[in-house]
């Protein structure tokens, strides 16, 4: 199985900050990692596929970036509805996997 | 509108079997993946499988597999998953997923989800 890792798995952050989010996969996933966002009780939210398509709908000031094994989601200005947390999922090869999560947290 | 509506929640006991169910709609069920994801509380997202209703083709994550059964009706656009057994362990929040066919594509809709709780 292709192992994610994320980091950091919690920060804490004030609205308008800039914030990145790593993910590293155990072997090349070429570009087929996504990001999702899940905010408490509710199901998890496609944001960004293929590395850096970002998902219709969703904000612009949220981009990713990255190819191989280390992957980048990147929220321009944080928002009030931004505090959520964030997974990648690798979509290369079965089983799908999904990192251990990145929770931002208010400051 | 495209969506998937999952069963309600369960409560059972350790032993018991259950089957709970995922059902699209708004879009050709059958030319889609559905996955299938579970959260325990408290904690991460882990795909069990998916399934391609259109020619029933399955793929368990190891994990999984033998402790999980996913099966899809596509006459009725629903897909299943089922427990011959439940355990404590699975207590937990299931989810749904449409999965484009496209290579890189990702799970675009997902259902609200079915909790189930195991507890004697």
């Amino acid at each position: 199985d292709i192992q994610l890792t994320q980091s950091p798995s919690f920060l804490s952050a004030s609205v308008g900050d800039r914030v990145t989010i790593t993910c590293r996969a155990s072997q090349d996933i070429t570009n087929y990692l996504a990001w999702y966002q899940q905010k408490p009780g509710k199901a998890p939210k496609l944001l960004i596929y293929t590395a850096s398509t970002l998902q219709s709908g969703v904000p612009s000031r949220f981009s990713g970036s990255g190819s191989g094994t280390e992957f980048t989601l990147t929220i321009s200005s944080l928002q009030p509805e931004d505090f959520a947390t964030y997974y990648c999922q690798q979509l290369n090869s079965h089983p799908l996997t999904f990192g251990p999560g990145t929770k931002v947290d208010i400051k | 509108e495209v969506q998937l509506v999952q069963s309600g929640a369960e409560v059972k006991k350790p032993g018991e079997s259950l089957k709970i169910s995922c059902k699209g709609s708004g879009y050709s069920f059958a030319n889609y993946w559905i996955g299938w994801v579970r959260q325990m509380p408290g904690k991460g997202l882990e795909c069990l499988g998916i399934i391609y209703p259109g020619d029933s083709i399955i793929r368990y994550s190891p994990s999984f597999q033998g402790q999980v059964t996913i099966s899809a009706d596509r006459s009725i656009s629903t897909a299943y998953l089922q427990w011959s057994s439940l355990e404590a362990s699975d207590t937990a929040m299931y989810y749904c997923a449409r999965y484009p066919p496209g290579l890189g594509d990702a799970f675009d809709i997902w259902g609200q989800g079915t909790v189930v709780t195991v507890s004697s």
